[in-house]
């Protein structure tokens, strides 16, 4: 149980483009996800918290109009990073908590990660 | 701002060997969590821990809670190559939100 997958697994694309990637919790329901940015030998980088059906919060620094979130329901999330740039490349990783795990509030299940690469 | 500190920052051990690493925190936590992370791949959760002093394990793995909630310690024993990796310490923050450590990377040698 508590599998979390991503699409896609990478992608490279053009510099001034828009890239979406999709989180789904795929056995349980997560009413918050959560994306995190990770640069090569760093650790996991809060960007946002994803909220079912009500606007996502983001962290200090992260811009909310270049990193567009959507969670339109209780299995997916999407991460939208609009016009990227070379700097924008990075490692992507979501997770969602199991509504179910009553006694385990703060545990995150993670994707497997997007690699991006904008030349 | 919180920091979860980790050490050593990397291993390199033979097979077989014990290795022992811990997070220390500026601020108290009531939670630890250590997930291990595969090259290219997202974190795993290893043990989580919930009560200051708790001991836990997880087949050859072995986590504290440290008693004065700043810190906590993750030990493997009989090293084998698969446990090559990235280890992340990770406490709860703002009720839902997770930070995590600067990460232990271990290397083992056959």
């Amino acid at each position: 149980g508590a599998v979390v997958s991503q699409h896609p697994s990478w992608v490279i694309c053009k510099s001034g483009t828009s890239v979406k990637i999709e989180c789904r919790s795929l056995d349980f329901q997560a009413t918050t996800m959560f994306w995190y940015r990770q640069f090569p030998k760093q650790s996991l980088m809060l960007m946002a918290t994803s909220n079912e059906g009500s606007k996502a919060t983001y962290e200090q620094g992260v811009e909310k109009d270049k990193f567009l979130i959507n969670h339109a329901s209780l299995t997916l999330s999407t991460l939208t990073v609009t016009s990227a740039h070379p700097e924008d490349s990075s490692f992507y990783i979501c997770s969602a908590r199991d509504l179910e795990l009553a006694g385990a509030p703060n545990e995150q299940f993670f994707g497997p990660g997007t690699r991006l690469t904008v030349l | 701002g919180q920091q979860l500190n980790q050490s050593p920052q990397s291993m390199f051990i033979q097979e077989g060997e014990d290795v022992s690493m811990n997070c220390t925190s500026s601020s108290i936590f009531n939670t630890w969590l250590w997930y291990k992370q595969d090259p290219g791949e997202g974190p795993v959760l290893l043990i989580a821990l919930y009560k200051a002093g708790e001991l836990t394990s997880n087949g050859r793995l072995t986590a504290q809670f440290g008693i004065t909630r700043k810190d906590s310690f993750l030990n493997i024993s009989a090293s084998i190559p698969s446990d090559v990796g990235i280890y992340f310490c990770a406490g709860p923050y703002n009720t839902d939100k997770l930070i995590f450590g600067t990460g232990t990377r271990l290397q083992v040698f056959p």
